[in-house]
């Protein structure tokens, strides 16, 4: 029973490919996310939404595209992808229940571009 | 803006040992604290989580606390284990979103 699924697992392209990421959550929480993590592991937040809205959009380049068709899909498109993509991106999830939020994190999803 | 720091950045100790993770950040208008693990090459594995109005909390061989009013949680975890080699992060969240440490990784030698 997984909770938060992402594919593919591992992505090489090339640069200046576009490139797509798929989530889903079987939690039934309202909030998802995209992170960023970079070789230094430090994670960054990139996105997150809150039933299909965006609340959260850092400061990442237009070339990143978030779409969520429905509260348990999160997807993330990528144009022209740059050498410096490469990363690991992980989407979470979380809920706010009993005062609090738990986040629950996908397997990552290990970009790389040549 | 939140910031959050973890010390040490590496923990190399030697199993059965009892050991402190620390974990601090920069404004303490928050929600909740969470602990993650995350083994190499997998993603972040949910340990425990403290709520703002909570002092501790314990799962096992690991107890977490929460001093808000100045900033710090510690991760204790007693009687380390060859198999708690991983690293260690810490998140807070605030009105607006969630803020990681950059990690502690540890190391339990057999």
């Amino acid at each position: 029973d997984t909770a938060v699924s992402q594919t593919p697992k591992y992505l090489v392209t090339q640069m200046g490919n576009d490139k797509s990421i798929k989530c889903e959550q079987n939690l039934g929480h309202d909030t998802m996310y995209w992170y960023k993590q970079d070789s230094k592991k430090f994670l960054k937040i990139m996105f997150s939404y809150n039933n299909k809205e965006l609340i959260i959009n850092e400061t990442v380049p237009n070339r990143f595209s978030p779409k969520s068709p429905d509260k348990a899909h999160l997807n993330l498109h990528i144009n022209s992808l740059e050498l410096g993509d490469s990363a690991v991106y992980f989407c979470a999830s979380s809920r706010f229940s009993g005062g609090s939020y738990e986040q629950y994190f996908g397997p990552g999803t290990r970009l790389t571009v040549t | 803006k939140q910031e959050v720091t973890q010390i040490p950045a590496a923990l190399s100790v030697p199993e059965g040992e009892n050991l402190v993770l620390n974990c601090s950040f920069t404004d303490s208008a928050i929600y909740n604290l969470q602990w993650f693990r995350q083994d190499p090459g997998k993603g972040l594995t949910s340990l425990l989580l403290i709520q703002s109005s909570q002092r501790e909390q314990t799962s096992g061989r690991l107890n977490a606390s929460l001093d808000k009013s100045s900033g710090r949680s510690t991760l204790y975890i007693a009687a380390s284990q060859p198999g708690d080699s991983a690293t260690y992060l810490c998140a807070v969240k605030d009105f607006n979103k969630f803020y990681f440490g950059s990690g502690t990784k540890l190391n339990v030698k057999p």
